[in-house]
């Protein structure tokens, strides 16, 4: 069964402390891995899609990574704006869902 | 225009109330779909639309009736919901399906 776990489920940093995130997945095939943030009461912001392992890619502080079971989420020196919850998401080998994790609710204290 | 629209942004319906959640994307995007969130929780995937039609109903009552008039536009129709159907709806489109989803803000629907 095609499966999607986060940790930790809350993260607590503070200002400037670097750390990341992980996803786990289990899927029979994988045609990508989508990181998004979300904010309270607002709907799912993109921010990256990895296909395949060794995959990376930046944007601001964020840095995301891919392995063949795993994915991380890296947050170098966060700033209290990047407080949200972190959702990964794989589509569904066999059916047309994306299956999402249960998400880190991250917060950054100044 | 690389945004998913949805309208309105709050809703509050009675139970016996009739309303309409309304979606609309202009990127060309061949895949809409309906997802229910509720506080602290995933999205929920309620449908799943594929070239204005619909591909997947995750088992929703029918009390949700969805609608896709054409390419650019879904929407949700509501009837004689239940307070426990008050939550976040969310709409997103893809290229195709399993590709590259885009959201929308949400609904923030309560039912009283």
């Amino acid at each position: 069964e095609d499966q999607v776990t986060q940790s930790p489920e809350a993260l607590r940093l503070q200002e400037g402390e670097s750390s990341s995130l992980n996803c786990s997945y289990t899927v029979s095939g994988l045609r990508g891995l989508f990181w998004y943030r979300q904010d309270p009461g607002k709907g799912p912001e993109f921010l990256f899609t990895l296909y395949s392992a060794g995959e990376e890619k930046e944007k601001e502080r964020l840095k995301a990574t891919l392995t063949k079971k795993e994915s991380f989420l890296h947050i170098t020196a966060p700033k209290p704006e990047d407080s949200a919850t972190y959702l990964c998401a794989v589509p569904s080998y066999n059916t047309d869902k994306l299956i999402f994790g249960t998400g880190t609710r991250l917060q950054v204290f100044p | 225009d690389t945004e998913v629209t949805q309208t309105p942004k709050h809703l509050v319906m009675g139970m016996t109330n009739k309303k309409s959640l309304k979606c609309e994307q202009h990127m060309g995007h061949r895949a809409m779909y309906w997802y229910k969130q509720k506080a602290k929780k995933p999205p929920e995937l309620m449908f799943v639309y594929s070239y204005e039609k619909l591909s997947i109903n995750e088992s929703v009552p029918s009390r949700f009736s969805p609608e896709c008039p054409n390419s650019s536009l879904l929407n949700l129709h509501l009837h004689a919901l239940q307070p426990e159907d008050s939550a976040l709806y969310l709409c997103a489109s893809s290229q195709e399906v399993g590709y590259g989803y885009t959201f929308g803000s949400g609904t923030r629907l309560t039912v009283v």
